[in-house]
């Protein structure tokens, strides 16, 4: 089976520019979440949905906005880019909205000149 | 800004060693989690702990879970090469509707 997969990969955007990033979740698995990672740090909680409803959102500013599809995939976009948005972007999956173990997908690496 | 605090930040040890390293929260948590991150991929749970005191072993991984509800401790018995890579805890904080918080981590390098 397949795990969390993430698109894409690598990506370089300059300030003021707009990013989509891209998250499918392991089969079966009807909750996503996104985590920032700047480098030297752990992960800090964006957002989670559960059921294409937002379940959870993090300290972040309302550039930052999410959204899940009937098919449980889920879009995070980031508006205006700021150069401190550069950071390993992640999504994790997982069953329900609990305490349900979250798997990580291999993120996207965001680097914003 | 982080919730909880990893300590060492970082360690070389020699292959073959037992490793210890520790989380601390000012908050009380009710679940603690080790993740393990390797180059360019995404964190992998390795121990999760859902008691106080409770003490869980996953191979030569053993994670405990503070008798305070502010601290959790993984050791790491005879090190090997791959056990190289960041290790973070987490667990899911109140002031954050139950959603997930880490440490910052703890960086383990290993001399073969």
């Amino acid at each position: 089976d397949a795990g969390v997969t993430q698109s894409p990969t690598h990506l370089i955007k300059t300030r003021g520019q707009h990013v989509t990033l891209r998250c499918s979740p392991i089969s079966g698995h009807k909750s996503v979440s996104w985590y920032q990672q700047v480098l030297g740090q752990g992960p800090q909680f964006i957002f989670q949905y559960y059921e294409k409803e937002e379940r959870g959102r993090g300290n972040f500013p309302d550039r930052f906005s999410a959204r899940q599809f009937p098919n449980y995939s889920s879009e995070l976009n980031v508006n205006a880019l700021l150069l401190g948005d550069s950071a390993l972007y992640l999504c994790a999956s997982s069953w329900g909205s609990a305490r349900e173990t979250q798997y990580f997908g291999p993120g996207t690496r965001l680097l914003v000149l | 800004g982080q919730q909880l605090n990893q300590s060492p930040q970082s360690m070389f040890i020699q292959e073959g060693e037992d490793v210890s390293m520790n989380c601390t929260s000012s908050s009380i948590f009710n679940t603690w989690l080790w993740y393990k991150q390797d180059p360019g991929e995404g964190p992998v749970l390795l121990i999760a702990l859902y008691k106080a005191g409770e003490l869980t072993s996953n191979g030569r991984l053993t994670a405990q879970f503070g008798i305070t509800r502010k601290d959790s401790f993984l050791n790491i018995s005879a090190s090997i090469p791959s056990d190289v890579g960041i290790y973070f805890c987490a667990g899911p904080h109140m002031e954050y509707g139950n959603k997930l918080v880490f440490g910052a981590g703890t960086i383990l390098r290993v001399k073969s």
